[in-house]
């Protein structure tokens, strides 16, 4: 089955701590994203990555970073230096093209005390 | 003004009835447009692209109005399952980072 795996779905952090979101596709596709719900809010690009070994930063990137060292995978790091990081983070993928059709993984709910 | 508005809702409807809603985009040069579907507590998932001819799937219709700068959904012979929030997707330059949600419209079908 082809899709995108997002773990783990629950995480709770203490204040202070980094945490790192994992997100994995096995649609060959080329972009990947991540995003951040709020209640009652849209979703909110934090970083974007069309090709390996790049990416770039979206409309809320502070205290957060990312890599992709592989088409399949772009983990997603939560810094402690993200004042909000309680949220529901959401990862997705798209083949790139100029359509940008996305495909969602199931997303993790991060909370921080 | 946001670059995306959809009316928050909620809308509640009788199961078997027609609802529709609007999502307007505030950039002319918006190029792409979807309908996304999301559940609660969970991710949003591709209900359909928006084309300019319009497009239709099943009991679903989706049309795009250019000069007015505004998208619909309509939903006919509505179920119970249908319940859920419904984001407008925008494409509004060429880059992945251009792509904008709007912040949804929930529906609630009555039985």
């Amino acid at each position: 089955d082809g899709g995108i795996t997002q773990s783990p779905k629950y995480l709770f952090r203490k204040e202070g701590q980094n945490v790192t979101l994992s997100c994995e596709q096995n649609l060959n596709h080329d972009a990947m994203y991540w995003y951040r719900q709020d209640p009652g809010q849209g979703l909110r690009l934090i970083y974007y990555s069309q090709i390996v070994n790049d990416f770039q930063k979206g409309d809320i990137a502070e205290g957060y970073s990312v890599s992709r060292e592989k088409k399949e995978s772009f983990p997603l790091t939560v810094t402690s230096a993200q004042k909000n990081p309680t949220a529901f983070y959401l990862c997705a993928s798209s083949t790139g093209t100029e359509l940008y059709e996305q495909y969602f993984g199931p997303g993790t709910r991060l909370t921080v005390t | 003004r946001k670059e995306v508005e959809q009316d928050p809702g909620p809308f509640n409807v009788p199961e078997g009835a027609t609802v529709a809603f609007n999502c307007t985009y505030s950039n002319s040069a918006s190029q792409s447009f979807f309908w996304y579907r999301q559940d609660c507590r969970k991710e949003p998932k591709l209900l359909m692209s928006v084309y300019s001819s319009g497009n239709e799937d099943g009991r679903f219709t989706a049309q795009l109005n250019r000069a007015s700068q505004y998208i619909s959904l309509l939903i006919r012979d509505s179920k119970l399952s249908d319940s859920a929030t419904y984001l407008c997707v925008v494409n509004v330059g060429s880059s992945a980072s251009k792509i904008i949600f709007g912040s949804g419209t929930r529906l609630s079908i009555r039985p």
